[in-house]
């Protein structure tokens, strides 16, 4: 498994801004991932954040709204834009550790609450 | 339209007694399996992952495959009031080879009364 750790662990903003989520992990990983889980739901997978290259976006979520990067194999950023209540919810990383194997380990997590 | 089926619960058992936790899935092309528990405000743990049919044990966990009946079930034998908790299904599609994609279940709450 790998230790990911995720900045910050919650935050309260304002409707029409936005918030930067961090994602680093303690050893460089083939895969990272990000995922939002709505009150009383399941998570669903934003987006594959890929190192050196665009993030692939699942149906129904798109770059404006959810830009990511990657910059390196150990950290990842997930931006939260023009925040709406809608978009309160905890948003997850997670990765892949090594290639032979698709099992996935999640990060704490970051709790947003949009007035 | 890819689906993980879970019971919602909430599940309760009594401390001691076997707890068994059901998913079905819609690909019949699925290749990996994976259960997770997440305590409230936290987020999912791994617990088991099976690849193949049959059962797969780790611990008080036995993770049991029938692909033919596209059927996932977990069992905690022994149950303890710290497994109260959600417990989560994935399922990785099959996408041709591309990994990634967690489709998960609704979760079912399980609750171990003392």
């Amino acid at each position: 498994s790998a230790v990911i750790s995720q900045k910050p662990s919650r935050d309260i903003c304002q409707r029409g801004t936005s918030l930067t989520i961090q994602c680093q992990v303690d050893s460089q990983v083939t895969m990272m991932f990000w995922y939002r889980q709505q009150p009383g739901q399941s998570l669903t997978l934003i987006a594959t954040a890929n190192q050196g290259s665009e993030a692939t976006y699942e149906s129904g979520f798109v770059i404006d709204k959810f830009p990511i990067s990657r910059p390196n194999l150990t950290f990842s950023t997930l931006t939260v834009s023009n925040m709406s209540p809608e978009d309160s919810s905890i948003y997850l990383c997670s990765v892949q550790v090594g290639r032979s194997t698709d099992t996935q380990y999640f990060g704490p997590g970051t709790r947003l609450t949009v007035l | 339209q890819k689906e993980v089926e879970q019971n919602s619960g909430p599940l309760s058992v009594p401390e001691g007694a076997i707890a068994s936790l059901n998913c079905t899935y819609s690909d019949r092309g699925s290749q990996s399996f994976f259960w997770y528990r997440q305590y409230s405000g936290k987020s999912p743990e791994l617990i088991m992952f099976i690849y193949s049919n049959g059962d797969k044990e780790d611990g008080r966990f036995t993770a049991q495959l029938n692909k033919a009946s596209q059927y996932v079930s977990l069992l905690i034998r022994d149950s303890q009031p710290s497994d109260s908790a959600t417990y989560l299904c994935a399922v990785t599609p099959n996408y041709g080879g591309s990994q990634g994609n967690l489709i998960f279940g609704k979760g079912t709450k399980l609750s171990v009364k003392p």
